[in-house]
């Protein structure tokens, strides 16, 4: 079975921080990473990463991908309070013609101000 | 652009009451369509996926089923809602063969 562990579960910040989330997996037909960022409702996609070791980039927000090791990071600098957000970390998969999304629980990120 | 459009918003329903949630997409064609149900805390969990008209997959037997009787138009219903179906329902769609989903709003359902 597909699976995707995210940690920490939770992390409370002060502003101008620098957090790490952390996932890993195990899957067959692994195809791509994503990351997304979900506030109130629906999840907005934020980097998707298909190749080991190349740094994707924007703003304050970075994320690579290890696939030898089955595992990505998202690094958020200099926090703010707008970062406050659930952080799910998804895999895709091929499963026969549609591309399969299996998702992480989720990492609860509050920063304070 | 393409956008997606889910409704209702939220909705308030009694034990085994029926359920239709709609969900549509604008501006692309032929896309894979999803149904999720996301738990309080909880990551999101796959309940129905769909690459053509009519075509169907479900991941999780339930008492939930999913319909798509056009190109661009997903239906999730139920005949008998049961308090574990309470959550957050959200469609999504990609395109053909891609891994990247783009959401809609979500409906939050409570069973009561």
């Amino acid at each position: 079975e597909d699976k995707v562990v995210q940690s920490p579960l939770s992390l409370v910040v002060h502003e101008g921080d620098t957090v790490t989330l952390n996932c890993s997996y195990e899957v067959t037909n692994f195809r791509s990473l994503l990351w997304y960022k979900q506030e109130k409702k629906a999840p907005t996609f934020l980097f998707m990463l298909t190749s080991s070791g190349i740094e994707k980039k924007s703003g304050r927000l970075s994320s690579i991908l290890d696939k030898k090791e089955l595992f990505s990071i998202l690094n958020i600098t200099a926090t703010q309070t707008g970062d406050s957000a659930v952080y799910l970390c998804a895999v895709g998969v091929l499963d026969g013609s549609a591309r399969q999304l299996t998702f992480g629980s989720g990492t609860q990120l509050t920063v304070l101000p | 652009s393409q956008t997606i459009h889910q409704w209702p918003a939220t909705l308030v329903q009694p034990v085994g009451s029926p359920l239709s949630l709609e969900c549509t997409v604008e501006g692309t064609s032929n896309p894979n369509l999803y149904w999720y149900r996301q738990a309080a805390g909880r990551g999101l969990q796959l309940l129905f996926y769909s690459v053509g008209i009519g075509q169907i997959s479900s991941e999780v037997p339930q008492n939930l089923s999913a319909s798509r009787p056009q190109d661009r138009q997903f239906i999730l219903s139920s005949k008998k809602l049961l308090l574990s179906d309470s959550g957050f329902y959200l469609c999504a769609w990609s395109g053909s063969g891609a891994s990247q989903q783009f959401f809609g709003p979500g409906t939050r359902l409570t069973v009561l």
